[in-house]
């Protein structure tokens, strides 16, 4: 069993449409992180978090660390949106990576 | 505006030559990750580098080496190119310390024919 699971693994959602990717572990961590990955292949870091939540424009991450859940929510989705999501678990300098989650926005 | 530069964004090799790989950052950061990305497994870890001189074996090491003779730069190199190591290499680097994020490279893309 992979210690990082997201879920969905694919998504397609109409523009517009409000978004939530899941991610579950099972490593004790320091903190998590939410990335970007765009066709072509460049990882962008959007989130680091160790508890509560953040935002940043119309994304939104959030953390239980007593459940072991993260959340990533996209709000207003746009076709620009479209990439793949991936949750990774860092503890101290280990990073954990989730198999990443597909979304395509449809306009 | 800090970054990670991979030599290469699209790599074409034939089965059995001796491939690089080259990772250059220019952060002063102290870690250095070399990962492979596969459809359906993320990304795996194949060596890392804490320092100069300095690496350890990730959880995909057989295949693969690296060299770090310089602290900005970190090189992977694929000793006899097979055919299953066509994949997405992505380097990444860090400050040490629990607080502190990756920053990833754009990736190359190798492709072993």
């Amino acid at each position: 069993k992979n210690e990082v699971e997201q879920s969905p693994q694919n998504l397609t959602a109409q523009e517009g449409e409000f978004i939530t990717i899941n991610c579950s572990y099972s490593v004790g961590i320091s903190a998590l992180h939410w990335l970007q990955q765009h066709p072509g292949g460049g990882i962008v870091s959007l989130f680091m978090l160790s508890s509560g939540k953040k935002k940043h424009g119309r994304l939104i991450a959030t953390i239980n660390i007593q459940e072991k859940h993260s959340s990533l929510h996209i709000t207003a989705s746009h076709p620009r949106d479209s990439a793949v999501y991936i949750c990774a678990a860092l503890n101290n300098n280990d990073m954990r990576f989730g198999a990443g989650t597909r979304l395509t926005v449809k306009p | 505006d800090v970054k990670v530069t991979q030599s290469s964004r699209y790599l074409v090799k034939r089965t059995g030559e001796k491939v690089f790989l080259e990772c250059v950052q220019d952060m002063d950061h102290e870690n250095m990750f070399w990962y492979r990305q596969d459809p359906g497994l993320g990304l795996r870890l194949i060596y890392f580098s804490y320092d100069v001189k300095m690496k350890e074996k990730g959880d995909i090491p057989e295949g693969y080496s690296v060299s770090r003779e310089k602290k900005e730069r970190f090189s992977l190199i694929l000793e006899s190119a097979s055919t299953n190591q066509t994949s997405m290499y992505l380097c990444a680097s860090s400050l040490t310390g629990q607080t502190y994020g990756y920053t990833f490279g754009s990736g190359t893309r190798l492709t072993v024919v």
